[in-house]
C-alpha cells in the first residue's frame, strides 16, 4: 500500500504566475485536505475534497482553488502568485470524512 | 476564532529526560486533538491523539493529558531519545465536520546524547 505523494517536490516560481501542484491520496481514502506550512509555522488549513466536492474552506482568496478527480487524486492551483505564497504545500488523504488524516512529503514553493 | 496555542516553541532535554509540550484550544466544539511529528523535509505524521472524554492515552513513550475544563492538553515524551528530535504540531478539529485540523504553532524539540 502507498502513502500520499505530491508531485513536484520542490518549485519556484516568480510573482504573477500560476501554479498546479498535484497530490495523489493513499490508496483507499476519498477524502483530501490541502493545508500551506509558511516556513516556521504550523500548517493552515486550505480546503478540502470529498468525493469530488468541495466540503470547506479556510481562510485563503479565491486565487486558491482546486479539483479531485474520480481516482481521488487532486490539485491544488494557486493564480496570481504573491511572494507570501512561498510555503511548503502539505496534502493529507483519509478514509472517509471523519478519520485520521495521513500528509505527503508537500510540495516546497518559492516565489520570487 | 478558531485558535490552538502552543508553548514552549523550543526545548532542549538530555536524553532519557521527558520533554512536556503544552497546547490551549478556544472552541469548545473541537472533539479531536491529534499529536503530529514532523521531521525536517517531511509532511507531519500523526502520533498520537485523544478524544475529550478521556484525561490521559499513552503510545508507547508517548502520552497525552487532557484537561476538559481548562481547555488544555500536553504531550510528554517518556524516555526521550536524539532520534525523537523533531518539530512537534498539537492540533484540533471537528471529527463530524470533516476533521479539518486546526493546527499549534510547533515546538521543535532537541533531545542531546
Amino acid at each position: 500500500e502507498t502513502g500520499v505523494t505530491q508531485s513536484p517536490t520542490h518549485l519556484i516560481k516568480t510573482r504573477g504566475q500560476q501554479v498546479t501542484l498535484r497530490c495523489s491520496s493513499q490508496s483507499g481514502h476519498n477524502t483530501v485536505s490541502w493545508y500551506q506550512q509558511a516556513l516556521g509555522q504550523g500548517p493552515q488549513f486550505i480546503f478540502q475534497y470529498y468525493r469530488e466536492e468541495e466540503n470547506g474552506r479556510g481562510n485563503f482568496p479565491p486565487r486558491f482553488s482546486g479539483l479531485q478527480f474520480p481516482n481521488y487524486s487532486s490539485e491544488l492551483n494557486v493564480n496570481a502568485l504573491e511572494l507570501d505564497d512561498s510555503a511548503l504545500y502539505l496534502c493529507a488523504s483519509s478514509e472517509d470524512l471523519s478519520e485520521t488524516q495521513y500528509f505527503g512529503p508537500g510540495t516546497r514553493l518559492l516565489v520570487l | 476564532q478558531q485558535q490552538v496555542k502552543q508553548s514552549p516553541q523550543s526545548l532542549i532535554v538530555q536524553k532519557g529526560g521527558i520533554p512536556i509540550i503544552n497546547c490551549a484550544y478556544e472552541n469548545t466544539a473541537f472533539d479531536y486533538f491529534p499529536w503530529y511529528q514532523q521531521f525536517p523535509g517531511k509532511g507531519p505524521a500523526l502520533l498520537i491523539a485523544i478524544r475529550p472524554d478521556v484525561s490521559e492515552k499513552k503510545e508507547g513513550r508517548f502520552t497525552i493529558s487532557f484537561n476538559k475544563s481548562a481547555k488544555q492538553f500536553s504531550l510528554h515524551i517518556m524516555d526521550s531519545q536524539p532520534g525523537d528530535s523533531a518539530t512537534y504540531f498539537c492540533a484540533a478539529s471537528y471529527m463530524s465536520a470533516g476533521n479539518k485540523l486546526t493546527f499549534g504553532g510547533g515546538t521543535r524539540v532537541l533531545v542531546k546524547p
